[in-house]
Formats: C-alpha cells, structure tokens, sequence
C-alpha cells in the first residue's frame, strides 16, 4: 500500500515568508508526527497528534511553529516568518495507534532552505 | 531524561566484514527500541525493533538484542555489502510517555568493494 507522502519535496523560501508543509499519513493510521532533521541538531521530535486528543506540542522550537491536522488525516506544518535556522528536512512518520510498542513509518521530507 | 548514544561514525568497512554499531541508552520508563537506516537521498526506513528485554530484532540480516543490563541494543551484521551504505540511526520511545522517538546521532556507514 501507499506509504507515507509529503509536500512540496523541497522549498525554497525567502527570510520571514511563510510556509505550508504538507504530510498525508499511511491509510488508516491514527497517529501522526512531525520531526526536523538538521545538521546541527540531528532528528528532533516536534508535534504529535493521536486521533481526536489535543496535540502534543512539546517538541515546537517557538511560536512561529504550529501544525493542524484535519479530519484525522491530511496534516500540515506552518512556519511563519522563516529565519535561516529553519533550514533543515522536515519529516513526518505515522503510526498505527499509540503504543510504544508500535513503528513509526516515516515519509521522505521535506528539504526546507531559508535564504 | 531519556537519551540515545551512538557509536562515532564514520564507519568505513570492506565488503564480507563484520559490522558492529553500539548504542546505548538512558531512560526513565521501559522504552521499546528501534534502528532506523537512511539509504542516500532517501527517507527514514524502518531496519528493525525490539518492545522488551531479551528480544532480537532482526531484518535483512542485521541483528540487535534489547540487553536491559546494560541499556544497549547494538546492531550487528556478519557480512556487510556495498549496498548496505547508509547511515543508521538507534532510537527509542517510551511507552507510558510522550509518544516521540528520541533518536541517537546517527552513524555514517560506507562499505567499500
């Protein structure tokens, strides 16, 4: 079946524009993750949603980040106003429901430069 | 806090070696432990997992064993390929917490012929 997909597979963006990123889980997967993968930082966890709890959002950098995820599927990653540490690949995985136990299925990413 | 240590990469091995990557962990709960690989200009696929002690993951043929003695669970393989270059990744996520992976730095691995 259909793994994980992302979008756009690389942006390019001017300091202090916006971005959409979009991730379309695994059919049927109830969780959902967002990471940043960075040189400097390696793989960072950043959003967590499960079903129709409130998100986990311990793992947003600042405030300019936020994440919505609708119908418990489609999600999408907002930055607002990019600065250049916000270059990096941002991945998005999901699972099919919350325990510990189960595998994270991760997508290809997206390659974000802030120029 | 929870944490995963890597062996220092980079990693470089003739073809038919035999391959060790340590990793080691820090946690407050009972994770569930994973290797994670990243073959060049791809995504993160899943290489194998272990939920409890004692356990071996195992796939391609790489193994780890979840060793809750020593918090380890190093991946091994007995006869690497070229095509095994990639850089590998231990990860672990706790199951009564937050539902995050925490992830070691990675190890670049490169296989020569």
């Amino acid at each position: 079946g259909a793994g994980v997909s992302q979008s756009p597979s690389n942006k390019v963006t001017e300091k202090g524009k916006d971005v959409e990123l979009r991730c379309d889980p695994i059919s049927g997967h109830t969780a959902l993750y967002w990471y940043r993968q960075s040189l400097g930082q390696g793989l960072e966890f950043l959003i967590y949603f499960q079903g129709n709890s409130a998100p986990d959002k311990s793992g947003l950098p600042s405030d300019r980040f936020s994440a919505e995820r609708t119908g418990g599927s489609v999600s999408t990653l907002t930055i607002q106003r990019t600065q250049q540490e916000d270059s990096a690949v941002y991945l998005c995985a999901s699972s099919s429901g919350s325990g510990g136990r189960l595998a994270q299925y991760f997508g290809p990413g997206t390659r974000l430069l802030v120029l | 806090g929870n944490s995963v240590t890597q062996m220092e990469g980079p990693v470089t091995l003739s073809e038919e070696a035999f391959l060790t990557i340590n990793c080691t962990y820090t946690a407050t709960g009972y994770p569930s432990l994973f290797w994670y690989v990243q073959y060049p200009g791809e995504g993160l696929q899943l290489l194998l997992k272990a939920t409890k002690a004692d356990d071996k993951g195992s796939n391609k043929g790489f193994e780890a064993t979840y060793r809750k003695e020593t918090t380890s669970f190093h991946l091994e393989k007995g006869s690497v390929q070229v095509s095994d270059s990639a850089v590998y990744f231990c990860a672990l996520i706790i199951y009564q917490g937050a539902q995050k992976l925490v992830f070691g730095q990675g190890t670049r691995l490169t296989i020569n012929p």
